[in-house]
């Protein structure tokens, strides 16, 4: 069975750009879930989303959006790219709304310059 | 605040020795995971732990869930190359569990 699939691996782009990072879960998961990971930090929780409704979100601005689709597959969009948005970003999936913890992804590697 | 706190922060040990770090909460919290990241890769759950006092083990893994709900910590026993890495732990941000707090993590550098 495939893991969690993301795409794509790796992507530079100019600071005002807007960026579209895109997540397949593990086959059955209907929780999603977006972590940005600073480099030398761990991650931070970014949304959750679980059968397609929003079910959580951190502390990002209003910049950072995201959605699931009715396959369960999900996008993290952010608009007005800043430097410091430069960070490895993760989805990870869940069976069961994330309670038990999620499998991860191996992330999209953003840079802004 | 929702912040945890990891040590040690980075440790370098022989092959074959003993390995414990640990994660404190100001918060109590009814959920611990333990993951571990490669370079270039996304975190691994090693350990989920629910209960207080619980310990709970993963091969030569082992981790315990604080009788205050405020820690936990993990202990690698005859550690290998392959245990190189950053280990992250993490707790629930609410009590549903749905959603996880990162600690900054435990660098492992294992020296043949």
């Amino acid at each position: 069975d495939a893991g969690v699939t993301q795409s794509p691996t790796h992507l530079i782009k100019t600071r005002g750009q807007h960026v579209t990072l895109r997540c397949s879960p593990i086959s059955g998961h209907k929780s999603v879930s977006w972590y940005q990971q600073v480099l030398g930090q761990g991650p931070q929780f970014i949304f959750q989303y679980y059968e397609k409704e929003e079910r959580g979100r951190g502390n990002f601005p209003d910049r950072f959006s995201a959605r699931q689709f009715p396959n369960y597959s999900s996008e993290l969009n952010v608009n007005a790219l800043l430097l410091g948005d430069s960070a490895l970003y993760l989805c990870a999936s869940s069976a069961q709304g994330g309670i038990g913890g999620y499998t991860f992804g191996s992330g999209t590697r953003l840079t802004v310059v | 605040g929702q912040q945890l706190n990891q040590s040690p922060q980075s440790m370098f040990i022989q092959e074959g020795e003993d390995v414990s770090m640990n994660c404190t909460s100001s918060s109590i919290f009814n959920t611990w995971l333990w993951y571990k990241q490669d370079p270039g890769e996304g975190p691994v759950l090693l350990i989920a732990l629910y209960k207080a006092g619980e310990l709970t083990s993963n091969g030569r893994l082992t981790a315990q869930f604080g009788i205050t709900r405020k820690d936990s910590f993990l202990n690698i026993s005859a550690s290998i190359p392959s245990d190189v890495g950053i280990y992250f732990c993490a707790r629930a941000r609410d009590n549903y569990g749905q959603n996880f707090v990162f600690g900054p993590g435990t660098r492992l550098s294992v020296l043949p």
